[in-house]
């Protein structure tokens, strides 16, 4: 089956520092990845759909310049969580539709940010 | 009006029994649902996606979807404590937005012994 791998599983920064995530198809070519957050005993937010080789699509209310995506090959997004506060403290999560046709996403295993 | 929503839970079943969720969405372009199960700390697995309306069924899992009354449920048959988990309905609009999900809240289900 597809496997999309995040990298790292879970991350301690700073506030105000910087943080990368990855999000990377195994196994197949991703022209879209998804990229969720999760709050505690809360469900799925939707932040961004990442597009390979064009400019990310941000959710309402998701602040693009805070959260830099880039998606530069087809089995590679990237997720960088800028100026880290408190408040960002979550479980990122992302996802990767294979290359034409329709078919569904798969996901990654999750990567929890605690910024202290 | 929320996009999607999930019977609110926790539910609690008996171990052997079958668990019932429910889901109904407002977005009557949707035409791709699925269920997914969630454990603590953990990342979404699928279990079942349905597409048309009527039943789907794979192994003690069984999804129905009714597009006309925007309803879709999930039941499992012959619940084990391993089952225990948050239960999240998702849809999106398909075409290009495919893999574009939409998740209801989740429910808590609990199986006990």
């Amino acid at each position: 089956g597809a496997v999309v791998s995040q990298h790292p599983s879970w991350v301690i920064c700073k506030s105000g520092t910087s943080v990368k995530i990855e999000c990377r198809s195994l196994d197949f070519q991703a022209t879209t990845m998804f990229w969720y957050r999760q709050f505690p005993k809360q469900s799925l937010m939707l932040m961004a759909t990442s597009n390979e080789g064009s400019k990310a699509t941000y959710e309402q209310g998701v602040e693009k310049d805070k959260f830099l995506i880039n998606h530069a090959s087809l089995t590679l997004s990237t997720l960088t969580v800028t100026s880290a506060h408190p408040e960002d403290s979550s479980f990122y999560i992302c996802s990767a539709r294979a290359t034409g046709g329709n078919t569904e996403a798969f996901f990654g295993q999750g990567t929890r940010l605690t910024v202290v | 009006q929320k996009e999607v929503e999930q019977n609110s839970g926790p539910l609690s079943v008996p171990e052997g029994a079958i668990a019932s969720l429910n889901c109904t969405y407002s977005d009557r372009v949707s035409q791709s649902f699925f269920w997914y199960r969630q454990y603590s700390g953990k990342s979404p697995e699928l279990i079942m996606s349905i597409y048309s309306n009527g039943d789907k069924e794979d192994g003690r899992f069984t999804a129905q979807l009714n597009k006309a009354s925007q309803y879709v449920s999930l039941l499992i048959r012959d619940s084990q404590p391993s089952d225990s988990a948050t239960y999240l309905c998702a849809f999106n609009a398909g075409g290009t937005s495919y893999g574009k999900l939409t998740f209801g809240q989740g429910t808590i289900l609990t199986v006990h012994p």
